[in-house]
């Protein structure tokens, strides 16, 4: 079973306001990811890291910043948090397994963030 | 034309039907085909994946690609109210996976 959490689980907040999710795991993964998910929608993913003090960004444009300072503590952070960004956020982390797929992704629990 | 494509359903079968879910893709370049199952309120969790083309068997479930088709579906047997979940479809593009925008299962017993 993964062991992958983020908090909160959900957040309700003003426009304007900064926000950071929490995202931590305890496999010793290196590769962590961000997806946002609207519903009916697609995941897709915002950033993504190879390790400590590597981040990039996803295919899909994100006001959203991240930092990996420690390889098991992946934040999320919105300066300004406006409408726009209500979504649900899902924190992923990934290992290679041999004679799978090279990313087999385990994924938190999500965060709801509705930004009124 | 997205590079995955579902149907985001919703399905409603009974209890202990055979159930068939189904996603076509653009890139023949893809390799790795995933089936993800997200209960409410939950993230994805990965249940099954296959290589290419083929069959894969997972007790009541099966993965199959059709890689000359591009087509990847899912099929479980003997559909349990458990299974009630929305099932999305992926696949491996570099760094990231691609999705399918999922399929609603609902099972009734």
């Amino acid at each position: 079973e993964a062991d992958i959490y983020q908090t909160p689980r959900y957040l309700v907040i003003g426009t304007g306001k900064k926000i950071t999710l929490e995202c931590s795991q305890t496999m010793g993964h290196d590769k962590m990811y961000w997806y946002q998910q609207d519903p009916g929608m697609e995941l897709h993913l915002i950033h993504y890291s190879y390790g400590v003090n590597s981040t990039e960004k996803g295919d899909l444009s994100s006001e959203s910043t991240v930092s990996r300072i420690r390889t098991e503590h992946f934040p999320l952070t919105l300066e300004s948090a406006r409408p726009s960004h209500t979504s649900q956020y899902l924190c992923a982390s990934s290992e290679w397994v041999g004679g799978g797929p090279s990313e087999t992704q385990y994924f938190g629990p999500g965060t709801r963030l509705l930004v009124l | 034309q997205k590079e995955v494509e579902q149907d985001p359903g919703p399905l409603s079968v009974p209890e202990g039907a055979i159930v068939s879910l189904n996603c076509t893709y653009s890139n023949s370049a893809f390799q790795y085909f995933m089936w993800y199952r997200q209960y409410s309120r939950k993230g994805p969790e990965l249940l099954m994946y296959t290589y290419s083309s083929g069959n894969k068997e997972d007790g009541r479930f099966t993965a199959q690609v059709d890689k000359s088709s591009k087509y990847i579906s899912l099929f479980i047997r003997d559909s349990q109210p458990s299974d009630s979940a929305t099932y999305l479809c992926a696949t491996q593009a570099g760094t990231a996976l691609i999705f399918g925008k999922g399929t609603t299962l609902s099972v009734s017993s």
